[in-house]
């Protein structure tokens, strides 16, 4: 079964340092999606890409966190600096065509920043 | 503007019993509707997808998803609950290229 990566699932470091988190899409899909979830907040959409050009970024707080897919085959979320209210699961989905389509999820990366 | 709306946070419901978590949206017309069940530590998973083509969509794992235009609902459904049905359901709409997703019901199978 083709599979959404996401590395590394778990983080732990201090406020400050910079995160990065990858996103390996299931080969052929063109839509990657960024998502975080904590108890608070519920699931949140971060952003998205459609054949690699972000289509909604609106809500990723655009000071600290940043999405890219340098290609095909990668995204990456980084934050910097790192905050503790950055705590959460991140997830990477990936899908085909809009997202009007399924998406299929990655297992997420645990992220605690002390 | 859309929104999805679940109208149960918690749902607890008997070994063997019927499931019925309850999705309603807003829209002046119709979105692209999913359900997804995220099951702990793991991601997201389809359930089913409605898109127009049938008012019942059937899914996975013996769920079902009725599309009411006239109510605005798309409530998700299964006969029988069974214990691994135990998870968090999320109702998720799509128009525009705006993806909504609705809070979450989290579903507890009593034995």
């Amino acid at each position: 079964d083709a599979r959404v990566t996401q590395t590394p699932r778990h983080k732990v470091t201090e406020m400050g340092q910079e995160v990065t988190m990858r996103c390996q899409p299931i080969l052929g899909h063109n839509t990657v999606f960024w998502y975080r979830q904590t108890m608070m907040q519920g699931l949140e959409l971060l952003a998205y890409f459609r054949n690699r050009a972000p289509l909604d970024d609106s809500g990723m707080p655009k000071d600290r966190f940043s999405a890219e897919m340098p290609d095909a085959t990668l995204a990456t979320l980084k934050i910097q600096p790192s905050e503790p209210r950055d705590s959460a699961v991140y997830f990477c989905a990936s899908g085909t065509g809009t997202g009007d389509q399924p998406q299929h999820f990655g297992d997420g990366t645990r992220l605690s920043i002390l | 503007a859309q929104s999805v709306t679940q109208l149960d946070s918690h749902v607890s419901v008997s070994e063997g019993t019927p499931v019925l978590l309850r999705c309603n949206y807003s829209s002046s017309y119709s979105p692209s509707l999913f359900w997804y069940v995220q099951h702990p530590n793991k991601g997201l998973q389809l359930l089913l997808k409605y898109t127009s083509a049938a008012t019942l969509v059937k899914g996975i794992n013996g769920f079902e998803a009725e599309f009411k235009k006239s109510e605005t609902s798309f409530h998700l459904t299964k006969p029988s609950a069974h214990m691994s049905d135990a998870a968090e359901y999320f109702c998720v709409g799509y128009r525009d290229d705006k993806i909504i997703f609705g809070k979450g019901t989290r579903l507890h199978i009593l034995p």
